[in-house]
């Protein structure tokens, strides 16, 4: 069994710029969600993809921006970086609930320290 | 607008006694709670959940109560070890096949020996 793996693990990019993350869902999941955890702060529910698709998404303005890929690893994509964005990004993985079962834990990645200077 | 509350920041215990962390909700859609722990440099690693069909759930040390008329929960520790030593996040979700998780904003957890 892998587990949630993300990268990079740290990262420092200028206001304007934009950053693309990646990460690797736990084997047989086919959920991924990302959070945004800011200092001081409880993650944040960015949005969800389930099969490739959108299946959720938080109170985040369009430039930050999703995929999914077949193997049902994902990226997350933030244009225009802000000095806000600086935070914890964090990838969720789990096993959306069908028929009786509410589905899995989200299993977490160690997630991606992201700077904006 | 927190929906999920943790009001205590930090908690200190002894080694060996109960560790009660505390949370508070406010969104009545919400119909499953998980606890997750968090060690510096790692992501949640979770703990135990409960739905809102139960008002207990026990797994080993870990048992998490939930009171839906005060729409409150706890995460009781007995007996408290060294390694519980984390930031421990409440969370919850609304409605069957919604994995998406509205978490507090922590509690740190020292337990001194």
């Amino acid at each position: 069994e892998t587990g949630v793996t993300q990268s990079p693990t740290h990262l420092i990019k200028t206001r304007g710029q934009q950053v693309t993350l990646r990460c690797s869902s736990q084997s047989g999941h086919n959920t991924v969600s990302w959070y945004q955890q800011a200092l001081g702060q409880g993650p944040q529910f960015i949005f969800q993809y389930y099969r490739e698709e959108e299946n959720g998404r938080g109170n985040f303005p369009p430039r930050f921006s999703g995929l999914q890929f077949p193997n049902y690893s994902s990226e997350l994509n933030v244009n225009a970086l802000e000095l806000d964005d600086s935070a914890l990004y964090l990838c969720a993985s789990s096993s959306l609930g069908q028929g009786a079962g509410r589905g899995t834990e989200a299993f977490f990645g160690q997630g991606t320290r992201l700077t904006v200077v | 607008d927190q929906q999920v509350k943790q009001n205590s920041p930090s908690l200190s215990v002894q080694e060996g006694r109960i560790s009660i962390l505390n949370c508070d909700y406010t969104n009545s859609m919400f119909d499953y709670f998980l606890w997750y722990k968090k060690y510096p440099a790692e992501g949640p690693t979770f703990l135990i959940s409960i739905s809102s069909i139960k008002d207990k759930n026990e797994d080993g040390r870990f048992t998490v109560f939930l009171n839906k008329s005060a729409k409150h929960l706890s995460l009781h520790i007995v007996p408290s070890q060294p390694g519980d030593s984390a930031v421990y996040f409440c969370a919850a979700s609304a409605g069957f096949g919604n994995e998406k998780l509205t978490f507090g904003t922590g509690t740190r957890l020292t337990i001194i020996p």
